[in-house]
């Protein structure tokens, strides 16, 4: 089955600067790599997501990259701000049939220092 | 408004006593799951439905039921709750056909503290 380990655990950068989270997963098949952000106390929420026919995708102050061949897909935040502290999840998606779930990564708390 | 409701948001209980957390979701999904957050875990699967009458087992399934009788609602039941069941536990639900907007949307949570 479908295995997504999620680096780093805990990011912490200066205002300002750009936010990396990197995210490999084992099944070729998967084709959907959505990335989550979850503020203190809320529930996760869509930000970005690539589908594997496609290799960056891009909104406003966030990217994610894609790397069918490595099986690894980054999320990039520029310009970071103090909203952007949060914890974010990647996941990948595995297949049962004809149907399809998603397995998570084990969450980055990102750390906006001012 | 697209939406998956969970109830109660906030629940403190005592050890044994049986309880029963509610999702429903208005959007259609035939899939639903099930999860609880610990800190410094993540996102960990008890239970998941790909349908109607259909539920399997997620990684940390053990002192959870659930059912699906109807496509809207998934409850998660603890039978006999424990300490160790403390947690934050959210609903999720989505489409799960290949090709289709495959989005979860999580309910608010509910924040569950046995004694």
């Amino acid at each position: 089955g479908e295995n997504v380990e999620q680096h780093p655990s805990t990011l912490s950068v200066q205002e300002g600067d750009s936010a990396v989270i990197k995210c490999t997963y084992s099944d070729s098949a998967s084709n959907y790599f959505p990335w989550y952000k979850q503020e203190l106390g809320k529930r996760p929420q869509l930000i970005i997501d690539i589908r594997s026919n496609v290799g960056e995708k891009k909104d406003q102050r966030i990217a994610v990259t894609l790397n069918k061949t490595a099986k690894h897909f980054s999320l990039h935040i520029t310009e970071t701000q103090p909203e952007d502290s949060a914890v974010y999840f990647c996941a990948a998606t595995t297949f049962l049939g004809s149907n399809y779930q998603l397995i998570w990564g084990a969450g980055t708390k990102l750390i906006i220092k001012p | 408004e697209a939406q998956v409701t969970q109830n109660p948001r906030y629940l403190i209980t005592v050890t044994g006593k049986k309880l029963t957390v509610t999702c429903s979701q208005n959007m259609n999904h035939e899939y639903m799951s099930w999860y609880r957050q610990d800190p410094g875990l993540g996102l960990r699967q008890i239970y998941y439905s790909m349908n109607v009458e259909v539920t399997d087992k997620g990684d940390v399934p053990e002192g959870y039921k659930v059912s699906r009788k109807e496509k809207r609602n998934f409850p998660l039941i603890l039978e006999s709750p424990s300490p160790n069941q403390t947690s934050l536990y959210f609903c999720a639900s989505s489409l799960s056909r290949q090709g289709d907007n495959t989005e979860a949307f999580f309910g608010q949570g509910t924040r569950l503290t046995v004694v």
